[in-house]
């Protein structure tokens, strides 16, 4: 079936570092895919998605890029704030469904 | 502006007893879901539905029941609360259609049965 394996947490860094957050996929179709994060105490926001192969996803200096050959979606960021403390979910979506499969979470902790 | 609710936020209750925990968007999304969140699991999909009167079971909806009799209401009953459907409980809705199918998240219910 349909999975995403992200890797193990948690994840703790010194601000301005940089941020590597691996995520590969095993989908029968092609899948669109998607970071989500989770702040402290709050629901999932969509941090960025890509809906093909090669595509690049980017949004609060986040980047992730759409690998077919790899089947991979790794997150990365350049420099790490204090801010983006929090919780990050791979995620994929299967062409003409409207069902998301989620990874098992990466918890990120930076410090100052 | 258009949002996403869930109510209660935090829930305790006894093993047995029947709870209800609501969610409620203002979008007007067809599509609507229930996931819970555990440690090492990350999100699992529970039920959901493609509009009203349709529902469907996920992953894990064993113990739990869902209907929709509006677009904009989807509550998720545990119809026998056992101790391990204790977990943080999420609800999400998006747009059929999209080219990429966004979820919207609601804040969540922590939900503890003892």
């Amino acid at each position: 079936g349909d999975s995403v394996t992200q890797m193990e947490g948690p994840v703790t860094l010194s601000e301005e570092a940089f941020l590597t957050i691996n995520c590969t996929y095993t989908a029968t179709g092609y899948p669109s895919l998607f970071w989500y994060v989770q702040y402290p105490g709050e629901g999932l926001q969509l941090l960025l998605k890509a809906t093909k192969a090669d595509d690049k996803g980017s949004n609060k200096g986040f980047e992730a890029t759409y690998r077919k050959e790899t089947t991979s979606f790794h997150l990365e960021k350049g420099s790490v704030q204090v801010s983006d403390s929090a919780v990050y979910f791979c995620a994929l979506l299967i062409q003409g469904a409207q069902k998301l499969v989620f990874g098992q979470g990466t918890r990120l902790t930076i410090n100052p | 502006d258009a949002e996403i609710t869930q109510s209660p936020r935090h829930k305790i209750t006894e093993t047995g007893r029947q709870v209800t925990l609501a969610c409620h968007q203002t979008w007007n999304h067809n599509n609507m879901f229930w996931y819970r969140q555990d440690l090492g699991h990350g999100l699992r999909l529970i039920h959901y539905s493609y509009g009203v009167q349709d529902t469907n079971k996920g992953e894990v909806s064993d113990g739990y029941s869902v209907s929709r009799s509006n677009t904009e209401d989807l509550p998720l009953t545990l119809e026998s609360a056992a101790s391990s459907q204790t977990s943080v409980y999420f609800c999400a809705s998006s747009k059929p259609g999209a080219s990429y199918n966004e979820q919207f998240f609601g804040p969540g219910t922590r939900l503890t049965v003892l």
